[in-house]
C-alpha cells in the first residue's frame, strides 16, 4: 500500500526567501505524485502533479518540484515565498493499479514572515 | 459548472445521532471519495467508489457507510455520531487515470 510522509510539521520563512517542503512517498511501482495548498477554511487546491517524463515539474503560484526515485521523494520548492503563500501543503500519492486511490501526508503548515 | 458540491457546510450532532453528508458532482468522473481531516494527520480516506454501484474502504472506515446509485451522488452516512468523528470532511472527485482530485469546499461537523 502507499503512503505519504512530510517530516516537516510546520515551517516559518520570511517573505522573499527561497523555500523547500518536503516529501518522502511509499510505493512499490511508479506513483504518481501531487502536491496540493490549502488555504484556512478552504479546500484543496492542485499545485502541480507528476506521472512520467521529466522529473521537474512546474506548477501554478511559482511553485515547482522534483522527483527523485533513488530518494523516494518529491520536494516542493519556490524561489521567493510571497505572505499570500502561508497555508497548509499536502503532499499525495496515487498509483492506478489501486483503483485510483489518492493517500496523503500529514501536511506541512507554512507561516511567513513579512 | 458546479463542479463538487457538498452539504451541509456545518453541522452539529449529538452523541449516538445519525445523519448523512451529502455529496454532488457534475464533472462526470467515474472515482469519487471522502476523507476526513484532523489537525496533524492529513486527510485520510473514509470510502471511495469507482462507479455507480461500486464502493471500497478506505483507511479509516468504521462508522461510516457509503453507497453509489448515480455517477453523480456519494454520500456519507454516520449511523450513529461518535465524538471520535468531529472533523471536517472532504468529498473529492477523480477522473479516470488520477490525474488529478477536485475537492468539494467541506463539512465541519461536531459530535457532542
Amino acid at each position: 500500500a502507499q503512503s505519504v510522509t512530510q517530516p516537516d510539521i510546520h515551517i516559518t520563512v520570511s517573505e522573499g526567501a527561497s523555500l523547500e517542503l518536503r516529501c518522502n512517498y511509499s510505493y512499490g511501482a511508479t506513483p504518481y505524485l501531487f502536491w496540493y495548498v490549502q488555504s484556512p477554511g478552504q479546500g484543496l487546491q492542485l499545485l502541480l502533479k507528476y506521472f512520467s517524463g521529466d522529473t521537474l515539474v512546474q506548477g501554478i503560484k511559482g511553485f515547482e518540484a522534483e522527483f527523485k526515485r533513488s530518494q523516494s521523494s518529491f520536494n516542493l520548492r519556490k524561489p521567493s515565498v510571497h505572505w499570500s503563500d502561508a497555508a497548509e501543503y499536502f503532499c499525495a500519492v496515487g498509483a492506478k493499479t489501486s483503483y485510483d486511490k489518492v493517500i496523503f501526508g500529514p501536511g506541512t503548515s507554512l507561516s511567513v514572515i513579512p | 459548472n458546479a463542479g463538487v458540491t457538498q452539504t451541509p457546510k456545518f453541522q452539529v450532532l449529538k452523541t449516538g445521532q445519525s445523519m448523512t453528508l451529502q455529496c454532488a458532482q457534475d464533472m462526470n468522473h467515474e472515482y469519487m471519495s471522502w476523507y476526513r481531516q484532523d489537525p496533524g494527520m492529513g486527510l485520510r480516506l473514509i470510502h471511495y467508489s469507482v462507479g455507480a454501484g461500486i464502493t471500497d474502504q478506505g483507511e479509516v472506515p468504521n462508522g461510516y457507510n457509503v453507497s453509489r446509485s448515480t455517477t453523480e451522488d456519494f454520500p456519507l452516512r454516520l449511523l450513529s455520531a461518535a465524538p471520535s468523528q468531529t472533523s471536517v470532511y472532504f468529498c473529492a472527485t477523480t477522473n479516470t487515470g488520477a490525474t488529478e482530485a477536485f475537492f468539494g469546499q467541506g463539512t465541519r461537523l461536531t459530535v457532542v
